[in-house]
């Protein structure tokens, strides 16, 4: 079975430093995986997606992850925070096994000091 | 284009009380699923639908019934609410094809089972 690991629950960071939120997954297929945002009391908007295409995915908003098969991690970056990046934030990753079911993570709080 | 709506956005219900959650799209996507949100646990699957006509179970399917008899819609049923319920019911679906299809999300409905 598939599962994914958000490994920091929250994260806090200043304006304009680097954010790192952290997944790991479990996958015995070739993964697809996906970073998703949320807003308060608002729904999820994908930021980005891995496709295979290349192992470093860019995003909306100026994030950024790279697909790392050996450590079987897909963390997500971005160079500088801002305010307007506070969010929670989940990995997911899809089900190959053909039941078409996601996988969520338990999510990622970052919060964005001014 | 909508998107993904969601019907309503808060309810207030009794022990007891029975309800329907309305889900509707209008990418002509193939696939749609219920979800529910509860603090440090992510998003779980509640029921999903592969087509019209079709449903199937997900991690969480008790005490929720569902029907899928348009396209456009998905709907949640809670036949006899509980606290237990109380939540905040998310719908997305995904239009068919590969592996790497994001799911789109609709805004939530909050709902408080007293």
């Amino acid at each position: 079975a598939q599962s994914v690991t958000q490994l920091d629950s929250h994260v806090s960071v200043s304006e304009g430093t680097p954010v790192l939120l952290r997944c790991n997954y479990s996958s015995s297929y070739s993964p697809s995986l996906f970073w998703y945002v949320q807003h308060p009391n608002k729904g999820l908007q994908l930021l980005l997606k891995y496709t295979s295409a290349a192992t470093l995915v860019k995003g909306i908003n100026g994030f950024e992850a790279e697909f790392k098969k050996s450590e079987t991690s897909f963390h997500l970056t971005k160079p500088s925070a801002h305010m307007s990046d506070a969010a929670e934030y989940f990995c997911v990753v899809r089900d190959s096994s053909g039941t078409y079911k996601y996988i969520f993570g338990t999510g990622t709080r970052l919060k964005v000091l001014a | 284009n909508a998107g993904v709506t969601q019907t309503p956005k808060f309810r207030v219900l009794k022990t007891g009380q029975s309800m329907t959650l309305l889900c509707a799209q209008d990418m002509n996507h193939e696939y749609m699923y219920w979800y529910r949100q509860d603090p440090g646990m992510g998003l779980r699957l509640i029921h999903y639908s592969v087509g019209e006509g079709t449903t199937a179970k997900g991690e969480v399917p008790d005490g929720y019934n569902v029907s899928r008899l348009k396209k456009q819609n998905f709907l949640l049923g809670l036949e006899s609410a509980a606290p237990s319920q109380t939540s905040v019911y998310f719908c997305a679906s995904r239009t068919s094809g590969n592996l790497y299809n994001e799911q789109f999300f609709g805004p939530g409905t909050r709902l408080t089972v007293l």
